[in-house]
């Protein structure tokens, strides 16, 4: 089993809501990621989480939210968004250390802030 | 800070080879990415160096010079379905291990 699973694949939401994402993998992974991804450009790095600890926080704002409740589940809570954050929501995983430690990416959510 | 360069966009006709160039300027390397992504889909991984030399993998090969920082990937026998954004990306030894920084990517666009 080599899948990243995000649900949902579509969210539409209103700047006063609460919403959350999620993504889950089973391949025993201990690093998880939140990418963020606007048309045409590449993936930006938001979070980073390591043995269920977040490692990493590339300045995101705090209406974005990152909850890792167990090795194999990575949250991302939503509240207050603005439409400048309409865009694909990428989950990935990887291991943490080692020779094979490219990233696996779930399919996305994409997200549309209205 | 990190720069990862690549171009924008090559065109190739179905059955040639296309190389797509990469070179980065990073504080510190520790493996280097290629990935596909279709529109509107999630990046897929293709190939990953991290010493100097040729990785092949069918039509695919990937290769990294650490000591210039470039890397190319070539698409041998080139299909219709190999139309996508080409992404490099670069993992830095100073930063934590997790850390993957993206190029904006190469779209190929593959013609009949």
């Amino acid at each position: 089993d080599t899948e990243v699973t995000q649900t949902p694949k579509h969210l539409v939401m209103g700047m006063t809501n609460k919403k959350s994402l999620k993504c889950e993998q089973h391949m025993g992974h201990r690093a998880m990621y939140w990418y963020k991804q606007k048309a045409k450009k590449p993936p930006e790095l938001m979070f980073v989480y390591s043995y269920e600890k977040l490692s990493i926080n590339e300045s995101v704002p705090s209406r974005f939210s990152p909850e890792c409740p167990n090795s194999s589940l990575l949250n991302l809570h939503l509240h207050a968004l603005q439409p400048e954050d309409s865009a694909l929501y990428l989950c990935a995983s990887s291991q943490w250390s080692g020779e094979s430690t490219e990233a696996f990416f779930g399919q996305g959510t994409r997200l549309t802030v209205v | 800070g990190q720069n990862i360069d690549q171009p924008t966009e090559m065109t190739a006709t179905e059955g040639a080879i296309v190389q797509i160039n990469c070179t980065y300027q990073t504080s510190g390397f520790n493996g280097l990415f290629w990935y596909q992504q279709h529109a509107g889909e999630a990046p897929t991984f293709l190939s990953y160096n991290v010493l100097d030399g040729l990785e092949e993998k069918g039509r695919f090969s990937s290769f990294l010079s650490r000591s210039k920082g470039y890397s190319y990937l070539l698409l041998k026998e080139l299909q219709m379905k190999d139309s996508a954004s080409y992404l490099c990306a670069v993992r830095s030894d100073t930063d934590s291990w997790g850390k993957l920084q993206f190029g904006a990517g190469t779209q190929v666009v593959v013609t009949p």
